[in-house]
């Protein structure tokens, strides 16, 4: 059973600062890997997205990295806002036939402190 | 494009009572989904159509829950009777066909069980 697992649970850091998020994932036979951002009392916002072939993607600020074989990935934000401030959700989806389903992890609570 | 629609946005209702969601995916996808978010975790999935038919509800709870998406486009979901432990968030997310395909999240409902 895929278990997705996310280090810190909580983060705070003054503007300006690089940050790190962490996750990591125990069966990697997945089909591709996705970091979300959920604003309070809202729905799930895609921010990036990884096939199992690719290492690394960006957008704007944001950039992600996978290792698939080491079962981990990272979300880097550069340069952080007080707008930044979110629970960000890494989520895997299986390779092989049958459902298309998420695993997501229990999400880092950033807080980006002006 | 008009993104993924919920109602009711919140609920709050007594065990053992019955309650019903209502999700309108994105024009055009064909694949649906319901997850369940409890405080503090990521969202579960519960079940999974693609137009009329089910694909996965392997983690649906069935003695009190079901799902349908008559004519291929709208879904409800239904928990009847509810338990305390039915508090939760329950969104709605759509993709077009294919595993490669993203997922769109709705807002979700958010339900309170007394």
């Amino acid at each position: 059973k895929q278990e997705v697992t996310q280090i810190p649970a909580a983060l705070s850091v003054p503007e300006g600062e690089n940050l790190v998020l962490n996750c990591s994932f125990t069966d990697s036979a997945i089909y591709n890997l996705q970091w979300f951002r959920q604003d309070p009392g809202k729905g799930l916002t895609s921010l990036l997205l990884i096939q199992s072939s690719q290492r690394e993607q960006t957008s704007g600020r944001l950039n992600a990295s996978l290792d698939k074989s080491s079962g981990r990935s990272t979300l880097y934000i550069a340069a952080s806002q007080p707008g930044d401030s979110a629970t960000y959700l890494c989520a895997v989806k299986l390779a092989g036939a049958g459902s298309y389903q998420l695993t997501f992890g229990k999400g880092t609570k950033l807080s980006v402190i002006p | 494009e008009a993104g993924v629609a919920q109602s009711p946005r919140y609920k709050i209702i007594e065990k053992r009572q019955s309650v019903a969601f209502w999700c309108n995916p994105i024009s055009g996808h064909a694949t649906l989904y319901w997850y369940q978010q409890i405080l503090g975790q990521g969202p579960k999935l519960l079940i999974q159509f693609q137009n009329n038919g089910v694909v996965d509800d392997s983690q649906l709870p069935k003695d009190r829950f079901s799902a349908e998406r008559l004519k291929g486009v709208d879904s409800t979901l239904k928990i009847q009777p509810a338990k305390l432990e039915d508090s939760a968030v329950y969104l709605c997310a759509s993709s077009l066909v294919g595993r490669a395909e993203t997922q769109y999240f709705g807002p979700g409902t958010r339900l309170l069980v007394l």
